[in-house]
């Protein structure tokens, strides 16, 4: 009863560095996302993935790539990390009007 | 463009009163509402959502909404909160012509004072 798991929870990287999020979800849904939470923002769709084998991009996607690994995978990478992406980060599952979202990724950059 | 707007950023209320959330949205299509909440460091949760059928719809932990078409708006609505109903509530929309994406709102900081 997982639900949707990210790591880490919390990160800081050097402007520059490189990482990747990880999201599983065991909820056998077929579309995943990825959103960033800003302040006074809401959440912004970064990336997401409608079915497995395919992604599209959101509303913000410049400076990340995502791969849907398999159907319960889905995760988002930052190549070259830069201070604007200081964000908490959630990925979210859903089927059909349901998301299920993860606890979030805390990501500071400096 | 679809948008949600959320009117008040904040709104603090003493506890066992009444409180209304406000959330407008714009759409050309028709839309499927809903309302979230964040209690703090954690992930969102559903607290209830309009599909179609009755326009109040009730949801978790005493909350109720209010779909009106003709205002376009889906407000939330509490008749007596409690401390631990202090969080950050998003509004959000979907439709038939999203690809189940949502459109969230900004959010508004529910403080429930003692």
């Amino acid at each position: 009863n997982a639900g949707v798991t990210q790591t880490p929870k919390f990160q800081v990287l050097k402007t520059g560095q490189s990482m990747t999020l990880q999201c599983a979800q065991d909820m056998n849904h077929n579309s995943m996302y990825w959103y960033r939470q800003d302040p006074g923002m809401g959440l912004r769709l970064i990336y997401y993935s409608a079915s497995e084998g395919t992604t599209d991009k959101g509303e913000v996607p410049n400076g990340y790539n995502v791969s849907r690994l398999n159907k319960r995978e889905f995760s988002l990478r930052l190549e070259s990390a830069a201070p604007s992406q200081t964000s908490v980060y959630f990925c979210a599952s859903s089927v059909v009007y349901g998301y299920t979202f993860g606890s979030g990724t805390r990501l500071t950059v400096v | 463009a679809q948008s949600v707007t959320q009117l008040d950023s904040q709104v603090p209320v003493f506890e066992e009163a009444p409180v209304e959330l406000r959330c407008n949205y714009s759409s050309s299509v028709s839309v499927y509402l809903f309302w979230y909440v964040q209690y703090p460091n954690q992930g969102l949760q559903l607290l209830l959502k309009y599909l179609s059928g009755s326009t109040l719809v009730k949801g978790i932990n005493g909350f109720e909404a209010e779909f009106n078409k003709s205002q376009t708006s889906f407000h939330l609505r509490k008749p007596s909160v409690h401390i631990s109903d202090t969080a950050e509530y998003f509004c959000a929309v979907t439709g038939f012509n999203y690809g189940q994406n949502f459109v969230f709102g900004p959010g508004t900081r529910l403080s429930v004072l003692p």
